[in-house]
């Protein structure tokens, strides 16, 4: 069956960053598009963006560019969001996501909760 | 600000149809089908609906989603308390290469 575990809970200072991993079975990874979603304390989903493991392409939300890093190692069927400049209000859970381009996200991760604070 | 949006809240009693609606436009809803997720108190989201009306293996047929235009909307019928959740719509969104957009989530309480 299809998994996806991701990595666990973070404590990070303002300014640091924060990578997130994501570890596939139970399909092909490079067939499936990867997303992240981000969703802060009490609020809702906000998706952060896309990576297509096969060819390494990324797609990110205006929101998160420039700061979020989206790569993967094939090798390994891991996925891999990092996030630079954090800082207290991106205290969140994370999720990773699969899907097929313009299919929906079928299959999410556990969620990994990252907390900044000083 | 969502790019999709939905009421924050509903609520209904047991044995009650309720409906949650979700607005989006032409770039997303409007031209691309309409996914639903149900956010159980501290877990994952699950994905509930698909391709506006399509149940996946395991869904109950109590849930059922319509779309209509750039709006879409996900009916529940025979409410139980184990439907008390967040309830998300979501679409690509055909600009900038595919995004995927989010509404803002709709609480539902059985009262």
């Amino acid at each position: 069956q299809v998994q996806l575990v991701q990595s666990g809970a973070e404590v990070k200072k303002p300014g640091a960053s924060v990578k997130v991993s994501c570890k596939a079975s139970g399909y092909t990874f490079t067939g499936y598009y990867m997303h992240w979603v981000r969703q802060a304390p009490g609020q809702g989903l906000e998706w952060m963006g896309w990576i297509n493991p096969n060819s390494g392409g990324t797609n990110y939300a205006q929101k998160f560019q420039g700061r979020v890093t989206m790569t993967r190692d094939t090798s390994i069927s891991t996925a891999y969001m990092e996030l630079s400049r954090l800082r207290s209000d991106d205290t969140a859970v994370f999720y990773c996501a699969r899907s097929v381009k313009w299919s929906p996200l079928s299959d999410w991760g556990q969620g990994t909760l990252v907390t900044v604070s000083s | 600000q969502s790019v999709l949006t939905q009421t924050p809240s509903a609520s209904g009693t047991p044995g009650q149809r309720v409906t949650i609606s979700c607005s989006g436009s032409s770039s997303n809803i409007g031209s691309k089908t309409v996914n639903w997720y149900q956010q159980l108190p501290g877990t994952a989201p699950k994905l509930l609906i698909y391709s506006n009306n399509q149940r996946p293996s395991g869904v109950p047929d109590r849930f059922s989603g319509s779309k209509s235009g750039t709006s879409a909307s996900l009916a529940i019928s025979g409410l139980q308390s184990e439907d008390e959740a967040d309830y998300y719509c979501a679409a690509w969104d055909d600009s900038l290469n595919g995004h995927v957009v989010f509404g803002g989530g709709t609480k539902l309480t059985v009262l």
